[in-house]
């Protein structure tokens, strides 16, 4: 079954840090990737996604992420962390056999030390 | 364009109450999905529409009705609302070959 696992529930940085979030998915056909934030009572904003090509895809606010296809991984950086980004990240994905349909991961929330 | 729009914003039902939640989108979009989100589990998808007349169950349909007459409404109705279905609701389209969704604001509704 197609699934999107992020294995870290919370995770807590200090502004100016690095961050990386993880996310691994499972999908037997070519997987699309996207990586969306939601601040708190809002909306899904799309940071960026991946289709095909270039394995580096960058993204808004200064994020980043990798398409690892050995380690079946798509994971978020940032090499400085503001306060701003403290939210909660989704990763979710699909493939090309599988209509429209998108796979959500359960959320990582950061919150980011002053 | 105003893209998805969704109304209410906020919605109190008592148990038992039916109600329907609209989406409408300005895109020309023929793909439409509804997802309910919950507090440490993601997304889920409920049901979908890959165009006018045609919709499928997604992930967690029990509960929900779905229709789709135009390309632009995807509304989706509860028909006997139950505290288990308090959740905040996203509905989305896109265009086919594209993989990329569009979500409206949200809906967020409580059952009590």
């Amino acid at each position: 079954a197609q699934s999107v696992t992020q294995p870290d529930i919370h995770i807590t940085v200090s502004e100016g840090a690095s961050l990386e979030l993880r996310c691994n998915y499972s999908y037997g056909a070519t997987p699309y990737l996207f990586w969306y934030v939601q601040s708190p009572g809002q909306g899904l904003q799309l940071l960026l996604k991946y289709f095909s090509g270039d394995t580096l895809v960058q993204g808004i606010k200064g994020f980043e992420a990798e398409f690892k296809r050995s380690q079946s991984s798509f994971n978020l950086r940032k090499p400085s962390v503001h306060w701003s980004d403290a939210a909660e990240y989704f990763c979710a994905g699909g493939s090309t056999g599988g209509g429209n349909k998108l796979t959500f991961g359960t959320g990582t929330q950061l919150k980011v030390e002053l | 364009n105003a893209g998805v729009t969704q109304t209410p914003k906020f919605q109190v039902l008592k148990t038992g109450q039916s109600m329907t939640l609209q989406c409408a989108q300005d895109m020309n979009h023929e793909y439409m999905s509804w997802y309910r989100q919950d507090p440490g589990m993601g997304l889920r998808l409920i049901h979908y529409s890959v165009g006018a007349g045609i919709t499928d169950q997604g992930e967690v349909p029990n509960g929900y009705n779905v229709s789709r007459s135009t390309t632009e409404d995807f509304p989706l109705r509860l028909l006997s609302a139950a505290p288990s279905q308090t959740s905040v609701y996203f509905c989305a389209s896109t265009y086919a070959g594209s993989y990329e969704q569009y979500f409206g604001p949200g809906t967020r509704l409580t059952v009590t």
